[in-house]
């Protein structure tokens, strides 16, 4: 299994650019999670889908972060107009409804993307 | 709503035993992951508690006491690679995880 993908592993932008960041979650996991991780505020849950429904955005900053999961193995997360506040590792995470041979609920996390807004 | 409590920093010796704490305050509880994090790199898991006691993985255990809020990670026997972030997290009634600031150990020669 290739666990979870993350492109771009590296971006770096403008302020007021539009940012996309890209997942593919584990094939078969029910659930996608997208986190932020800065040294400030540690590892922050902005977003997660079942079964490709947005089910709690509460995690969410702003308005201008936006995510979708058009399907079961791909979801995006842009940020429009990006802002320097916004730098930061940002974290896809992907688990099955149920797995006997893991604790439930466990997540699995992608390598990350760096992100640097100037 | 979940609060979280671990140190941010430790450091210690090569071999040595080192044990990370956690509290945390949570409006539902229904388990307690830890979760590894070197730098530069996604978290992993490490190891999970759902019922009072101690669960033995190797050099790593993880106790858990649900009266108190309250759990630890023991590493034993450190090597340089242990150097690195632990994460506490905890997965509440809505089968969803709130994590730690994590504590990141530093393994000295």
């Amino acid at each position: 299994d290739a666990g979870v993908i993350q492109s771009p592993r590296h971006e770096v932008t403008e302020m007021g650019q539009e940012v996309t960041l890209r997942c593919k979650p584990i094939s078969g996991h029910d659930y996608l999670f997208w986190y932020r991780q800065t040294m400030m505020r540690g590892l922050e849950l902005l977003i997660y889908f079942n079964n490709n429904v947005p089910i709690d955005d509460s995690g969410m900053p702003e308005d201008r972060f936006s995510a979708k999961m058009p399907n079961a193995s791909f979801s995006t997360l842009k940020i429009q107009p990006s802002e320097p506040r916004d730098s930061a590792v940002y974290f896809c995470a992907s688990r099955p409804d149920l797995l006997a041979e893991a604790p439930p609920d466990t997540q699995y996390f992608g390598p990350g993307t760096r992100l640097t807004v100037l | 709503g979940q609060n979280i409590d671990q140190p941010t920093e430790m450091t210690a010796t090569e071999g040595a035993i080192v044990q990370i704490n956690c509290t945390y305050q949570t409006s539902g509880f229904n388990g307690l992951f830890w979760y590894q994090q070197h730098a530069g790199e996604a978290p992993t898991f490490l190891s999970y508690n759902v019922l009072d006691g101690l669960e033995e993985k190797g050099r790593f255990s993880s106790f858990l006491s649900r009266s108190k809020g309250y759990s630890y990670l023991l590493l034993k026997e450190l090597q340089m690679k242990d150097s690195a972030s632990y994460l506490c997290a905890v997965r509440g009634s809505a089968r969803q995880l709130t994590f730690g600031s994590g504590t990141q150990l530093t393994v000295l020669p």
